[in-house]
């Protein structure tokens, strides 16, 4: 499996403010995937976005965003205009291009206060 | 939208006992896998299947087995529930090299 990392374990942020979360990961391969997916307390996992390596752009999806620098093996996640329902624990995901399987970082805890 | 079911939320077994975790899918997916998740350990892989009655172990698959006899339908065994199984077990599904579909979970504590 490959290795995904979360050097986060939890964090914290006002309402309406931005955070950042971190992910770092070690791979051979050229080209693969990278997503990001929430886990609120009620704990389904949901898909929040997916960047394909190959692709030189940062993907966003409304108030998230990342910021994938292929050359460090980084890929961190931006939450702006942090909600209440934003609060979860994220997790960093990496998948190969001719691969089936997730490999996982250990998840961030991420608490928007009011 | 997908759908991803587990049979139970919660569920508590003796040790010793064999348990079966149920998942479905509706979205005819190809690929389908069975998750646990630990505290401070992420989504660890124990089983994941790509195609009826096809299957591979995943980082951790000891003291587990699956069945997959239906598309639709992935099951996790545990043939002698221990003590160090208690876990929530996650189940997932995707179409082939894709973005992966979680169910809720199911919350196994074995006594």
């Amino acid at each position: 499996a490959q290795t995904v990392t979360q050097s986060q374990p939890e964090m914290s942020v006002q309402e309406a403010e931005t955070v950042t979360l971190s992910c770092t990961y070690d791979t051979s391969e050229s080209n693969y995937y990278l997503f990001w997916y929430k886990q609120p307390p009620s704990r389904q996992m949901i898909l929040v976005i997916r960047q394909e390596a190959y692709k030189q752009q940062n993907a966003t999806e409304n108030r998230f965003s990342v910021n994938f620098q292929k050359a460090a093996k980084s890929f961190s996640l931006k939450i702006s205009d942090s909600q209440l329902g934003d609060t979860a624990m994220y997790f960093c995901a990496f998948m190969g291009a001719n691969d089936y399987k997730l490999s996982f970082g250990a998840g961030t805890t991420v608490t928007v206060r009011a | 939208d997908v759908k991803v079911t587990q049979s139970s939320r919660y569920l508590v077994k003796r040790t010793g006992e064999k348990v079966f975790l149920e998942c479905v899918q509706d979205m005819d997916h190809e690929n389908m896998f069975w998750y646990r998740q630990d505290p401070g350990l992420g989504l660890r892989l124990i089983y994941f299947s790509y195609d009826v009655k096809m299957k591979e172990k995943g980082d951790i698959p000891e003291g587990y087995s699956v069945s997959r006899e239906k598309k639709e339908r992935f099951s996790l065994i545990l043939e002698s529930a221990s003590t160090n199984q208690t876990s929530m077990y996650l189940c997932a599904s995707s179409p082939i090299v894709s973005e992966q579909y979680f169910g809720p979970g199911t919350r196994l504590t074995v006594t």
